[in-house]
């Protein structure tokens, strides 16, 4: 199976920074790689589907990037709402598997 | 707006049977697939399987066949989640999400509708 592997798995910034988050897939997969927002006690939410399309509703200031196994997933001028922890998930085939996870807070 | 409203907490004893549900609200469930998702207490999200609400075509995670059933019934725009004998790592929450119509193939892709979330709990 393949394995994601995404890095760092915490960070801390400033409101306003931007931060990068590292997607790595063990076997190229092409561009089939969403990204995930978790908040504490909620469910997943979709931001960013093949790898670089943004999903409807999200801000753009969410961004995405990569193909075949090294994906990034950026968010420019981090805002206080956006403190969550941000999966990776590919789906070229199954089974479909997420990152570990990055847990994103304000310094 | 679509949303998919799962059904509440439970608290079992270990060897117990249990089924949740997931139910479809404001779009027809028939033509989507939906999603089961696992997250471990403090862990991540493990793909479980999913099932075509047409005619419940249904795919495992090999990790997870064998372990639970995954069902359907369109005409209540429902989707189950179903254990035979519960054991005390079943403990988690358990997610159902429908597979986004325009990331993907087939019953591979993205999910962008999920549920609330089913927390269950496993404990003698």
């Amino acid at each position: 199976d393949i394995q994601m592997t995404q890095s760092p798995s915490s960070l801390s910034a400033s409101v306003g920074d931007t931060v990068t988050i590292s997607c790595r897939a063990s076997q190229a997969i092409s561009n089939y790689l969403a990204w995930y927002q978790q908040k504490p006690g909620k469910a997943p939410n979709l931001l960013i589907y093949a790898a670089s399309t943004l999903q409807s509703g999200v801000p753009s200031r969410f961004s995405g990037s990569g193909s075949g196994t090294d994906f990034t997933l950026i968010i420019t001028s981090l805002q206080p709402e956006d403190v969550a922890t941000y999966y990776c998930q590919k789906y070229n085939n199954a089974p479909l598997t997420f990152g570990g996870g990055t847990k994103v807070e304000i310094k | 707006e679509v949303q998919l409203v799962q059904s509440g907490a439970e608290v079992k004893k270990p060897g117990e049977s249990l089924k949740i549900s997931c139910k479809s609200s404001g779009d027809s469930f028939a033509p989507y697939w939906i999603g089961w998702v696992r997250q471990k207490p403090g862990q991540g999200l493990e793909w479980m399987g999913i099932i075509y609400g047409g005619d419940s075509e249904t795919k495992y995670s090999p990790s997870f066949e064998g372990q639970v059933t995954i069902s359907a019934d369109k005409s209540i725009s429902t989707a189950f989640l179903q254990w035979s004998s519960l054991k005390a790592s079943d403990t988690g929450i358990y997610f159902c999400a429908r597979r986004h119509p325009g990331a993907g193939t087939y019953y591979v892709g993205a999910f962008d509708i999920w549920g609330q979330g089913t927390m269950v709990t496993v404990s003698s």
